[in-house]
């Protein structure tokens, strides 16, 4: 079975643009999960989509940030007027309902903000 | 809130030294505890886990044991190869939440 897949694997685009992440989670895990790692730190928390519905989207830095998964599977992470501050790797992760730490985390994509 | 502390890399080691990371953390109530991995190029994978106090989570000839009089989950591996070169990340996910927390990761070298 696949595992976590994202597109693009890069991209480049110029401060003030408008870019979208995508997230194919595992089939039928219905826990989708947004983190942005920047370098030699951590995964930092964005948001969190239980089925369809954003769940938890305390980690969202500002209102530039915004998160979709219309269908309960795919997920998109829309970045509006893009800062160089925003250049980092995001990562799409997913699991079943419960806490157990089985959290599948995909390669990311990696932001880069001229 | 909800921390995770771990020692800064990056460490060097020789092939068949023992390893040893710290790790601390901050957490209200009964958190799980994990350590995931990320080899060079490649995603975070899940290494292992503890989930209450005494656990021990072991896996890859790694392990970890749930400490909470010390809150701290270090990791240990008492015979390293050049293929445990990576980042290792320790995290937890507080009770009843879903969200992990990382520490900032600590990079690990080892030499033939």
């Amino acid at each position: 079975g696949a595992g976590v897949s994202q597109t693009p694997s890069n991209k480049v685009t110029e401060k003030g643009k408008y870019v979208e992440l995508r997230c194919d989670p595992i089939s039928g895990h219905t826990a989708l999960y947004w983190y942005r790692q920047s370098l030699g730190q951590g995964p930092e928390f964005l948001i969190y989509f239980q089925g369809t519905g954003a769940a938890d989207d305390s980690g969202l830095p500002n209102d530039r940030f915004f998160a979709v998964r219309p269908e309960g599977s795919v997920s998109t992470l829309k970045i509006q007027r893009t800062e160089r501050g925003d250049s980092a790797v995001y990562l799409c992760a997913s699991s079943l309902t419960e806490r157990t730490g089985a959290i599948f985390f995909g390669p990311g994509t990696r932001l880069t903000v001229l | 809130g909800n921390s995770v502390t771990q020692m800064e890399g990056p460490v060097t080691l020789s092939e068949e030294a023992f390893l040893t990371i710290n790790c601390t953390y901050t957490a209200t109530g009964y958190p799980s505890l994990f350590w995931y991995v990320q080899y060079p190029g490649e995603g975070l994978q899940l290494l292992l886990k503890a989930t209450k106090a005494d656990d021990k989570g072991s896996n890859k000839g790694f392990e970890a044991t749930y400490r909470k009089e010390t809150t701290s989950f270090h990791l240990e591996k008492g015979s390293v190869q050049v293929s445990d070169s990576a980042v290792y990340f320790c995290a937890l996910i507080k009770a009843a939440g879903n969200k992990l927390t990382f520490g900032g990761g600590t990079r690990v070298l080892v030499k033939p």
